[in-house]
């Protein structure tokens, strides 16, 4: 129950196209939820964050959409561009427990 | 201003000897929590600290410790070192315990052969 599923594993796209990455929870305890990238021999660094009170949160070009009643939220990158490149992470926590539970991460590499 | 700072970068040990890592938050931040990142996974909680003590343990073995000083800066401390260890620490700061964003350091990469 406390863990957080992310799919895909890897994904490719093409400048400029949209990329889309997934997270599924269990725990209905759970009401913070970041996403996270990390380049390569780096720790990951915050992105963008939600908490259950509202359905989407957008920054830039960076929006997280969020299904309370499925359990899933989800990452869109639009107009990615290859400094995109990177492994980005989805993350939970509940309460005031401020343990972060991840995802298993996926891979983005966006072609010029 | 100052973010999250680890030391040392890299760390190569071998099996049962023991390592210390250090953690920095970032300045005003009094919560630290530790990570352990396997190659290709996401971060494992450890611990977390708020105050100097301890509010939160992952599933990780009694060889794990760690403490929180009164700057609040962090230490943690793997004895008996498993070639399993090897893996990216990493250390994440908030300003206060609980729902607060954290933020992560560069972390510390250790090899243990």
């Amino acid at each position: 129950q406390q863990q957080v599923k992310q799919s895909p594993q890897s994904l490719i796209v093409q400048k400029g196209g949209i990329s889309i990455i997934n997270c599924a929870y269990e725990n209905t305890a759970f009401d913070y939820f970041p996403w996270y990238q990390q380049f390569p021999g780096k720790g990951p660094a915050l992105l963008i964050a939600i908490r259950p009170d509202v359905s989407e949160k957008k920054e830039g070009r960076f929006t997280i959409s969020f299904n309370k009643s499925a359990k899933q939220f989800s990452l869109h990158i639009m107009d990615s561009q290859p400094g995109d490149s990177a492994t980005y992470f989805c993350a939970a926590s509940s309460g005031n427990t401020g343990k972060l539970i991840f995802g298993q991460g996926t891979t983005l590499q966006v072609k010029p | 201003d100052a973010g999250v700072t680890q030391s040392p970068t890299h760390l190569i040990k071998t099996r049962g000897q023991q390592v210390t890592l250090r953690c920095s938050p970032i300045s005003g931040h009094k919560s630290v929590s530790w990570y352990q990142q396997v190659l290709g996974q996401g971060p494992q909680f450890i611990f977390q600290y708020y105050e100097k003590e301890e509010r939160g343990r992952g599933n990780f073995p009694d060889r794990f410790s760690a403490r929180q000083f009164p700057n609040y800066s962090s230490e943690l401390n793997v004895n008996a070192l498993l070639l399993g260890d090897s893996a990216l620490y990493l250390c994440a700061s908030s300003l206060i315990w609980g729902k607060e964003t954290q933020y992560f350091g560069p972390g510390t990469r250790l090899l243990v052969l």
